[in-house]
This record gives structure tokens, sequence and C-alpha cells, in this order.
């Protein structure tokens, strides 16, 4: 089955302790990214990957890391969380060229 | 720079009724591509509808319809006969030619549909 796979689906964690959501798709695309979801501000990109090795800042990437080693995965790195990271953060993936992207199940994290 | 715009925050029917969100873009690109998805309350985003710039045809899917309209810079979401299951929160999307699949969002418009 297609799929984009976020770990963990939910996080309570306090701050300044280094965290990671893991993301994997198994759709071969090129492209993946990170959302993440704020009451009253929609989704807003944090980083994208058009492919390996090959990242980029999207609007809100301040506090978050990304690396794409692989195809495949696309981890979001907090290396120092604070309170107003607390939010819903979803991956998406989907090939170049515009085309519909591919979500995942989101992960809620919760910043103390 | 990319911006959508959904006014309506909010949006409540009875059950049957037909319901329009309204989903206003701007962009300085030529190429373009414009979005919806449904995240209902379980959480997930579920895509519905992709169209490309240089295709106006309003689309009709079941009880869903599209109309794009350049001169407006619009892409309305129309719901025919709406349903309970139909109860989500509705985001517009837009992303452009350069960084093709970077995805802007509205903010949402959140329907209830009432039994």
């Amino acid at each position: 089955e297609a799929q984009v796979t976020q770990n963990p689906r939910y996080l309570i964690t306090v701050t300044g302790k280094k965290l990671t959501v893991t993301c994997s798709q198994n759709m071969n695309h090129e492209y993946m990214s990170w959302y993440r979801q704020d009451p009253g501000l929609g989704l807003r990109q944090i980083y994208y990957s058009m492919n390996v090795e090959v990242t980029d800042k999207g609007d809100v990437p301040e506090g978050y890391k990304v690396s794409r080693k692989e195809k495949r995965n696309f981890p979001l790195i907090l290396e120092s969380p604070s309170p107003n990271q607390t939010s819903l953060y979803f991956c998406a993936s989907s090939f170049l060229g515009g085309t519909e992207a591919f979500f995942g199940q989101g992960t809620r994290l919760t910043v103390v | 720079a990319q911006k959508v715009t959904q006014a309506q925050t909010e949006i409540s029917v009875v059950e049957k009724e037909d319901v329009t969100l309204d989903c206003v873009y701007e962009t300085r690109d030529t190429t373009y591509y414009l979005f919806w998805y449904k995240q209902p309350p379980s959480g997930e985003l579920v895509f519905l509808i992709r169209r490309n710039s240089f295709d106006e045809q309003n689309e009709i899917s079941g009880r869903y319809s599209w109309n794009f309209q350049k001169s407006t810079s619009s892409f309305n979401f129309t719901i025919t006969a709406s349903q309970v299951v139909d109860s989500a929160v509705y985001f517009c999307a837009l992303s452009g030619e350069t960084g093709a699949n970077n995805l802007f969002f509205g903010t949402g418009t959140r329907l209830t549909v009432i039994p």
C-alpha cells in the first residue's frame, strides 16, 4: 500500500530535550516536505527536499533541522524544542512537477 | 509571493443543503497548481483535486464540483446535497513554478453539516 508513515503519532516532551520525528514513504517520490498546522494559520512549510542530499528552507524553518540521506526517509529534528513548537506536524511526499502530495497521518507534538 | 485566502472560517449547513467554499489565490507565476484537501475529524489530509493554471474547465466528481476562474483568481468548491460525512476542515492550496511542489495553504474552512 502506498503511504507516508510518520512516527510517533503523539509526543509530549520537555523544553530543550532533542527529539526526532521520522517520516518514510514507499512511493519512490523525489520530493518530501514538512509542514506544521496551527489553529487559524493553516499549514505552513518548514523544510523541503527535492532529492537525496538536497534540502531547503520553507516559510518557518527556525528551530528545525532535516536531513535526506535516503530517498525514502526525511526526518525532522528539533534540537532544543520550545513551547512555541507545540503543533501538529505533517510530512508529505510527491513526484516533482506540481503533482498531488501524499501526507502522513500527522504527529501531534506538545512541548512543556 | 504565493498567497491563498479562505475568507470563510466556519460554515454550518443542514444536511442536503448545497454549500460553496471560497478560495482566492495570488501568484505571479504563469504556471501554477491549485489543490483542495479535506481534513476530517480524524486529522488526516485527504486529497480531493488538483488543477493546473492552463486548465480552466470546471470539474464534477459525484456531489463535488469545482469552479476555477482565472479572471477572478478563484477556485471555489461546491458540495451538493451535503451529508454529515462532509463535516471537516477543507483547505485550498497553491503551488507555483519555482519549487513547484511547495504548497501554500489557506487557513481552512470548517464545515459542519447538521443532521
